[in-house]
């Protein structure tokens, strides 16, 4: 299996500009996570999906930021417009979750360096 | 949400063992305990994890107390490779389903040779 896939994995922008993170889930994942990761901050949950639904956005740091997840295969992390405080890696996790089986593992990507000037 | 609580930072050398503590004073019954490590520049993966019971994989051995109130990650030959931050977390239980994994800020490992 190729594991979580994301792209691109450097990100250089200027302020203003819309970026656009993507993801591709191991496939027969059932669970997306989109993450952020700061040296002040640590990792933090953003958002997640569950089938392609958007289960929980509270992470989500403001309307900036929106995420889409159109297929099984497939997730968007968008932010428009972006600022300089929104340099960090973002990562990608994926998860199955089978029905009365804990613990769930999660499938981390590679991250995208996004850096906003 | 149940708090975890880890050292900064240790220091190993080489093909020696190493003891990793985490603190969950706060762990309920069902509460399952993970252990993650990122090394540089690439995204966490999945170390092992545990439930009461000591468990064992390729990667480590994860000792739990009886009272479940902490645990130990323990790396039975250090290698260079495994300079990383080791993140412990409760898997949180909701009736059969897992809650959200809540990294904290994880203990730094370096390895000297």
């Amino acid at each position: 299996d190729a594991g979580v896939i994301q792209s691109p994995r450097h990100e250089v922008t200027e302020m203003g500009q819309e970026v656009t993170l993507r993801c591709k889930p191991i496939s027969g994942h059932d669970y997306l996570f989109w993450y952020r990761q700061t040296m002040m901050r640590g990792l933090e949950l953003l958002i997640y999906f569950n089938n392609n639904v958007p289960i929980d956005d509270s992470g989500m740091p403001e309307d900036r930021f929106s995420a889409k997840m159109p297929n099984a295969s497939f997730s968007t992390l968008k932010i428009q417009p972006s600022e300089p405080r929104d340099s960090a890696v973002y990562f990608c996790a994926s998860s199955l979750r089978v029905a009365g089986k804990l613990p769930y593992e999660q499938y981390f990507g590679p991250g995208t360096r996004l850096t906003v000037t | 949400d149940a708090k975890t609580t880890q050292p900064n930072s240790m220091e190993s050398n080489e093909e020696e063992p190493v003891h990793l503590p985490c603190n969950h004073s706060t762990i309920s019954g069902t509460d399952y305990i993970h252990w993650y490590r990122q090394l540089p520049s690439q995204g966490p993966e999945y170390v092992i994890h545990g439930l009461t019971s000591n468990v064992n994989n390729r990667m480590a051995s994860l000792a739990i107390a009886e009272d479940r109130k902490s645990s130990t990650l323990i790396l039975h030959r250090a290698t260079l490779r495994d300079a990383a931050v080791y993140y412990c977390i409760l898997g949180m239980n909701y009736g059969g389903s897992q809650g959200n994994l809540i990294f904290g800020k994880g203990t730094k490992l370096s390895v000297k040779p």
